[in-house]
């Protein structure tokens, strides 16, 4: 079974600071993981996967995450936050087959000018 | 590559009235396709799974009857709110994932916001 944990609801950071999002992952099998990114009353865009090559992943719009296997996480970063980065946040878990995909709880970035 | 459309983004209907909602693969074929329903300020929550010329799979606690779903070709699957009542207002995605490769990803729709009157 697939589950994921992401700690804190709504994070904010000013702009041009560091974005941190974290995503711990629980998996009986090797996991693909990956982050969405979801504006109001949108459907969801993939910011980047991992599915079992390079541990540090770089996605869209700057962002990146690294594939930590001893700590089960999937940390979001980014060095520089931007205004237009603000939205909610998802991190979702798969085994890879011919299953669905396991959300996490959201977390809202807020930017502070 | 992999876009996938949802129409109609944003529907009113009366109380017991059927909606049908639809979910296109424009570039792809799929298989599978997903729906989900999210509350406000929640996350996604899997209603069920649709698969091509067969029957989809629900989640527990989904009504089948309900929520109709049908996946007739391999780009295309309509998810029917059957009966609708004002607790079926809710934001429904749908997500899709190429047939061609075992995990390319999963592609979502724009989202439809159904409010039920």
């Amino acid at each position: 079974a697939q589950s994921v944990t992401q700690l804190g609801s709504h994070v904010s950071v000013s702009e041009g600071a560091l974005v941190l999002l974290r995503c711990n992952y629980s998996s009986s099998v090797p996991p693909y993981l990956f982050w969405y990114v979801q504006y109001p009353n949108q459907g969801l865009q993939l910011l980047l996967k991992y599915t079992s090559a390079a541990t540090l992943v770089k996605g869209i719009n700057g962002f990146e995450a690294e594939f930590k296997k001893s700590e089960t996480s999937f940390h979001l970063t980014k060095p520089s936050a931007h205004m237009s980065d603000a939205a909610e946040y998802f991190c979702a878990v798969s085994d890879g087959g011919a299953n669905n995909l396991f959300f996490g709880t959201g977390t809202r970035l807020t930017v502070i000018p | 590559g992999a876009v996938v459309s949802q129409h109609p983004s944003r529907v009113i209907c009366k109380s017991g009235t059927s909606v049908k909602i639809e979910c296109r693969s424009l570039d792809f074929q799929a298989t599978t396709m997903f729906w989900y329903r999210q509350f406000p300020k929640k996350s996604l929550m899997l209603m069920a799974t649709s698969n091509e010329g067969s029957k989809a799979t629900y989640e527990q606690g989904v009504e089948k009857d309900k929520f109709l779903i049908n996946h007739a070709s391999l780009t295309l699957s309509t998810l029917t709110v059957t009966s609708a009542h004002p607790e079926d207002s809710s934001f429904y995605i749908c997500s899709a994932r190429p047939r061609w490769t075992k995990h390319y990803g999963y592609t979502f729709g724009s989202g439809t916001r159904l409010t039920v009157v």
